[in-house]
């Protein structure tokens, strides 16, 4: 069974540009969550997925941040316009239940903004 | 606010020897409690889960420990291997505003001698 998948791995932008980071869940799983890490600091929460409804959104930064999960399947984080600040490890995580327990997470994708 | 902190960002251990990760954690709301391990390049992995009702579970090599008197929460790993080598974060499952969002301490570092 594969697990989640993030692409990219790493990405380097320069301020002001756009990155799209894409989450693929496992399969069946309704719930998917966005989290990041910055400057190797604790592991963040910024949304929550119940299928492609917006359970939570209280973890987002700001409106340059804009996540989708049309037809509830995979997922996608955009950024525009990249900040410096911006710069960290984005990861998704899914699960299978809605109270949060294990939560499989992807690799990560490793933002980079210049 | 209500946040989950790590005692000690980094730690050594010799292999072979026991290794014991701290946690502290803020909310007494908090009823679910889970450690995961990072390894480097790959995304948090779930070791083990607590709930409020117990004190104690255990895994294999690994014991979890909970004080919801002092709101202290420790990971045990028995006969430390260099395959124990990660960034451990302990997590709190907030049921805030319905919501089921993890929210995860800082880290620690595990750093295994040979």
């Amino acid at each position: 069974e594969a697990g989640v998948t993030q692409f990219p791995s790493h990405s380097v932008i320069e301020k002001g540009q756009t990155v799209t980071l894409r989450c693929d869940p496992i399969s069946g799983h309704d719930n998917l969550y966005w989290y990041r890490r910055v400057m190797g600091k604790e592991i963040k929460f910024l949304l929550h997925f119940v299928k492609e409804s917006k359970q939570d959104e209280s973890g987002m930064p700001n409106n340059r941040f804009l996540a989708e999960r049309t037809g509830g399947t995979y997922s996608t984080l955009k950024v525009q316009p990249a900040e410096l600040e911006d710069s960290g490890v984005y990861f998704c995580a899914s699960s299978q239940v809605r109270w949060a327990g294990e939560l499989f997470f992807g690799e990560g994708s490793r933002l980079t903004v210049l | 606010g209500e946040s989950v902190g790590l005692h000690l960002p980094t730690l050594s251990v010799q292999e072979g020897d026991n290794s014991i990760i701290n946690c502290a954690y803020s909310n007494s709301a908090s009823d679910y409690f889970i450690w995961y391990k990072q390894e480097s390049g790959k995304g948090p992995q779930f070791i083990i889960d607590i709930r409020s009702n117990m004190d104690k579970r255990q895994g294999q090599r690994v014991t979890v420990l909970l004080n919801k008197t002092v709101k202290h929460l420790s990971l045990q790993i028995a006969a430390t291997q260099p395959g124990d080598s990660a960034v451990y974060f302990c997590a709190e499952n907030s049921l805030m505003d319905s919501s089921y969002k993890l929210i995860f301490g800082s880290g620690t570092r595990l750093l295994v001698r040979p």
